[in-house]
This record gives structure tokens, C-alpha cells and sequence, in this order.
């Protein structure tokens, strides 16, 4: 069965500094692979995806994240942390069978 | 536009009322979803529309009955709801595969 793991329920980082969110997937097959945010209060933003092609993914808000087949990884990365950053982070996966699979999540915060 | 529509966004409710909630897209997605979310966790799938037919029904009570009148819209009707009901409800909606876009939900709360 298809699961997603998200390493650290929460990320505290300066800000200016990198971001480093780990997502594992278990799967015999490369799934589509996805990251979103939930700001308080409100519903999910597409930060970016993996379905086919370049494993390197670039995302809006300068996030970026790679598909490491090897590693069956989906790790999500910004060079420098901004305040408005802070938000809940969740990683899923789909087989195009109509279910998404959501990670636990991971809560992010700024410190000024 | 890209956008799912949900209303209301906040709604209470008595464990006796009927209540419906609404989600609408005009992306032509064939692929309509609701999903449950409790505070400080990942949403999780409840039912799930395919070319306006029930595909995926995940065990989810009685008490919540979804209902998809035509290819761009879908409800959920809530009855005799219990206070542990009360959450984040979101919808989506999709192609056949990976592109999932969702609504910025209604918060409901049980009394």
C-alpha cells in the first residue's frame, strides 16, 4: 500500500536560512508526488509536483524539491527562510486512482 | 479560473439540524472530492465523485451524505451530526490524476 512519511512533526528556522522539509514514500512505483501549504484558517496551496520528467521540481514562492528514485524521497527546499513562510507543510502521493495520500504534516516557524 | 468554491465557510450547527454544505469548479474536473480535517492534521478523504458518480466512499457514516447534481458541483448534507464531527470539511476537485486543487473550506462546528 502507498504511504508518505514526513520526518519532523516541526521546523523552526531563522529567517534568511535554508529550508529543509524530508518527505519518504513507500511504493513499489514512482508516484505523483506533492507538496502543499495550509496557512491558518485556511484550505491547501500547490506548492509543486512531481509527475514525469526533470526529477528537479521548481515551486511558487521559491520552494523547490527533488524526486530521488534511489532514496524514494521528495525532500522540499527554499535557500532563505521568509517570515511569511510559517505555515503547516504536507507531502502526499497519488497513482492517478483518484486518492491523495496525505503525510502527517510538518509545522514550520520563522524566528525574526 | 482555478478556483473551488466552498460555502459556507464557517457554519454551526445543533446535533439535531440538517445542514448542507456546497463546492463548486468550472475547470471541467471530472473528479470531485471531500475531505475531513481535524486541527493539527492531514486531511483525510471521505468521499470521492467520478464523472458525477459515487466511486470512493470511505467508510465515512451515515450521518454525512454527499450528492453531486451536475459536473460542476458537489454537496454534502449533514445530519444528526455529533460534536467530535466538528472540523475543517475541504473539497477538490481534479483530472484523472495528478492535478488536485481545493477550496479553502468550510469550518464547521458541532453544538
Amino acid at each position: 500500500a502507498q504511504s508518505v512519511t514526513q520526518l519532523g512533526s516541526h521546523v523552526s528556522v531563522s529567517e534568511g536560512a535554508l529550508v529543509l522539509l524530508r518527505c519518504n514514500y513507500s511504493s513499489s512505483v514512482p508516484p505523483y508526488l506533492f507538496w502543499y501549504v495550509q496557512y491558518p484558517n485556511q484550505g491547501l496551496q500547490l506548492l509543486l509536483k512531481y509527475t514525469t520528467g526533470a526529477t528537479l521540481v521548481k515551486g511558487i514562492n521559491g520552494f523547490e524539491a527533488e524526486f530521488k528514485k534511489s532514496e524514494t524521497s521528495f525532500h522540499l527546499t527554499k535557500p532563505s527562510a521568509h517570515m511569511s513562510d510559517a505555515a503547516e507543510y504536507f507531502c502526499a502521493v497519488s497513482f492517478n486512482d483518484y486518492k491523495l495520500s496525505f503525510g502527517a504534516g510538518t509545522t514550520v516557524t520563522v524566528r525574526a | 479560473d482555478t478556483e473551488v468554491t466552498q460555502t459556507p465557510k464557517h457554519l454551526v450547527m445543533g446535533m439535531t439540524n440538517k445542514k448542507s454544505l456546497k463546492c463548486e469548479q468550472h475547470m471541467g474536473h471530472r473528479a470531485m472530492y471531500w475531505y475531513k480535517q481535524k486541527a493539527k492534521k492531514p486531511p483525510e478523504l471521505m468521499f470521492v465523485y467520478s464523472y458525477e458518480k459515487l466511486s470512493i466512499n470511505e467508510s465515512v457514516p451515515s450521518r454525512f451524505s454527499p450528492e453531486c447534481p451536475n459536473s460542476s458541483l458537489l454537496n454534502l448534507h449533514l445530519h444528526a451530526l455529533q460534536p467530535e464531527d466538528s472540523a475543517l470539511y475541504l473539497c477538490a476537485s481534479s483530472r484523472a490524476g495528478p492535478e488536485y486543487f481545493f477550496g479553502s473550506g468550510t469550518r464547521l462546528t458541532v453544538v
